[in-house]
C-alpha cells in the first residue's frame, strides 16, 4: 500500500525557535491534512490544504503556523515561533478525493519543545 | 459542528473474549464514519469506514461495526481477539463535503489479557 512518508520522527527544539516539519504525501493524491495528538488527549485537526491554498483550518492554527506545498511532492508544516503547548505528535495525512476517501496517516513526528 | 464520544477510555479484555469498543457521534448533517487504529509508535491505520449502503461493515484484522442512524452510534465489534489487537482504536467522523475535515474521538485503549 502508498505510504506518506514524515520527517524527522523526532524533533526537539528550544522555546522560541522555528520548526517545519515535513511530510511527503501520496504522489496522486490531491488533499492535505496536518494533525496534532498532545499526548493523552485526542487526535485534533490542523489544516487542510487543496489546490495549493488552505481549504479549512482550526483554532489552534494561528498566525504561528503555516503551511505550503513548495513542489510537487513536498507538503510542509511551519510553527514560526515554538511554544511549550506546541509539543506533541503531528501527523501528516493524504487523500484522494477529501471526506469520501480514507485519509492516509503519515508515522508521524513527535515535537518536543524544551 | 461535530463531534464523537468514545465511552471507555480503556478496555482490558482477555485474549479470545469477544470486544466491542463505543461510539456515539453528532452531526446536523449526514456523515461518513471511520475507525481507526494507533499501533503503539506507530501512525494512525484505517480499520473501517461508513459512507453508504449497509449499515455493517467489516474491516480488516476481523473487525466490523454497524451503523445505527436512530443511535447515532458506529460500535466496533470482534468476536474473538488477540493479543496483536492491543493498541489504541479512534472512532472518526466527516461530512459529505469533498475535503472537510475528520474529527476524531479521544480514543479507547484495548488491552488484550493473554
Amino acid at each position: 500500500e502508498p505510504e506518506v512518508t514524515q520527517t524527522p520522527s523526532h524533533q526537539v527544539t528550544q522555546m522560541g525557535q522555528e520548526v517545519i516539519l515535513r511530510c511527503v504525501p501520496i504522489s496522486n493524491h490531491l488533499y492535505f491534512y496536518w494533525y496534532r495528538q498532545i499526548l493523552g488527549q485526542k487526535v485534533e485537526f490542523l489544516v487542510s490544504f487543496y489546490n495549493n491554498e488552505i481549504s479549512e483550518k482550526s483554532e489552534i492554527f494561528d498566525d504561528q503556523f503555516s503551511v505550503e506545498r513548495p513542489d510537487g511532492s513536498n507538503f510542509t508544516l511551519k510553527i514560526r515561533s515554538t511554544k511549550l503547548e506546541d509539543s506533541a505528535m503531528y501527523f501528516c495525512a493524504s487523500s484522494g478525493t477529501g471526506g469520501r476517501e480514507k485519509l492516509f496517516f503519515g508515522s508521524g513526528t513527535q515535537l518536543s519543545v524544551l | 459542528a461535530q463531534s464523537v464520544t468514545q465511552l471507555d477510555s480503556q478496555v482490558p479484555v482477555f485474549e479470545e473474549a469477544p470486544v466491542e469498543l463505543r461510539c456515539n457521534y453528532s452531526s446536523s448533517v449526514s456523515v461518513y464514519l471511520f475507525w481507526y487504529v494507533q499501533y503503539p509508535n506507530q501512525g494512525l491505520q484505517l480499520l473501517l469506514k461508513y459512507l453508504s449502503g449497509s449499515t455493517l461493515v467489516k474491516g480488516i484484522n476481523g473487525f466490523e461495526a454497524e451503523f445505527n442512524k436512530s443511535q447515532t452510534s458506529f460500535h466496533l465489534r470482534k468476536p474473538s481477539v488477540h493479543i496483536s489487537d492491543t493498541a489504541e482504536y479512534f472512532c472518526a467522523v466527516s461530512d459529505f463535503g469533498g475535503y472537510q475535515k475528520v474529527t476524531f474521538g479521544i480514543g479507547t485503549k484495548l488491552q488484550v489479557i493473554p
